[in-house]
Order: C-alpha cells, then structure tokens, then sequence
C-alpha cells in the first residue's frame, strides 16, 4: 500500500542533543512538508521541499534542518538551538502541479526532550 | 501575510445536534481551501476540498463546506452529528504550501 511513513512513533532525547526524524513516502510526491503540532496552535509549517536537493523555510523553522536526498525521503533534524522541541511533528506529501491535491499526512512523531 | 483563523476551539454537542465550524482566510487571490479531520490518535484525513465551481462541496461522511468569497469564509456543517465525529477539526488553505487554522476541537456527547 502507498503512504507515507514515520519513524519513530515516539522519541525521546536528553536537552543539548540532535536528533533526527525519518519521513519516507512511496506515493511519487514530488513534494513533502513537516509540519509541528502544538495544542492550540494548529499546525505550523517548519520546511517544505518541492524538487529533490531543494527545500524552503515554513514560517517556524529556525533550530530545524533538513535535507532532500531522494524524492521519497525529507528527513528533519531538530537541532539543540530549537528551544522548545518538545513537540508533535508530522510529516506530510502531495503532488505539484494539481492545485487542489490535497496533502497526505504520516501518524506522526512524537518527540520529547527533556 | 496570509492566514486561516478557527475562531471555536472547543465545541460540545450533544448527539443529533447540527454543527456548523468557522473558518477564515485572509487572501486576496484565488484560493483552493481544505477541511482536514484528525480523530483521535489517528493520522489527518480529508474531508473535503474546494477548487473552483460550485462553492457548496460535499465530504465524506456527511460533511459540507460552503465556500463565501464575499466574506473570505469556508464554515464546515454536518446536520446532525454523531458521537464518532468526535475529533479535531483543521481548515487549509493551498498557496502553494498548505496554511493552516488553529483547529477546533469537537466533543459530541452521546
């Protein structure tokens, strides 16, 4: 079945620390998205990439990272400048070009730092 | 800037009771405009979308957007609600990157 997949579910690191979070899709998306969900706040867009090896900043995405390899895969690295990482993050894909293709979303990662 | 605004955060309804959920935009242009759905501990889902046409849409499992250009507005009904509406509700808009509400969260009680 096509989708798209994030690994881990739940993830947990030590303030001052890196951390990566895997987001593979095998939809043939040109584009992918992270987004950061936040009680109350919706979702907010932290890097988007349209074309591989390209990718632009959301409207938060100072202390993340990312990179884009291959078409089907947008790692995001939350780096120790991100002061407050403890969040939800999800992952998510479309194809360019169709205006009104909608989004399709991962189950997401938690990530907890402590 | 641009920017989706969910002005209810939270709903309570009790069964059988009509919904109807707000939804906002600021921009100028021609817009493509999404309700996505999350249940709980379940990933997003579409509901429905507006591209162009008929600004009435039809979703999933009962629920309909109308789209008002004149007020820059995309309310989502449903005419009567069940417990297992019972989730988060996102409004989007399409500017090339998908721009999002502040979501409202639905409690149906049965």
């Amino acid at each position: 079945d096509g989708g798209i997949t994030q690994s881990p579910k739940y993830l947990f690191r030590k303030e001052g620390q890196n951390v990566t979070l895997s987001c593979e899709q095998n939809l043939n998306h040109d584009a992918m998205y992270w987004y950061r969900q936040d009680p109350g706040q919706g979702l907010r867009l932290i890097y988007y990439s349209q074309i591989v090896n390209d990718f632009q900043k959301g409207d938060i995405a100072e202390g993340y990272s990312v990179s884009r390899e291959k078409k089907e895969s947008f790692p995001l690295t939350v780096t120790s400048a991100q002061k407050n990482p403890t969040a939800f993050y999800l992952c998510a894909s479309t194809h360019l070009g169709v205006s009104n293709s909608p989004l399709h979303f991962g189950n997401g990662t938690r990530l907890t730092v402590t | 800037a641009q920017s989706v605004s969910q002005h209810n955060h939270h709903v309570i309804l009790s069964e059988a009771a009509s919904l109807e959920l707000g939804c906002n935009y600021s921009y100028g242009g021609t817009v493509n405009l999404f309700w996505y759905v999350q249940y709980p501990g379940q990933h997003l889902q579409l509901l429905l979308k507006y591209f162009s046409g008929d600004p009435l849409v039809k979703g999933i499992k009962g629920f309909e957007a109308e789209f008002i250009k004149s007020k820059f507005s995309f309310n989502l009904r449903k005419p009567s609600v069940q417990w297992s509406d019972t989730a988060e509700y996102f409004c989007a808009l399409n500017l090339g990157k998908l721009i999002f509400g502040q979501g409202t969260e639905l409690s149906v009680k049965p």
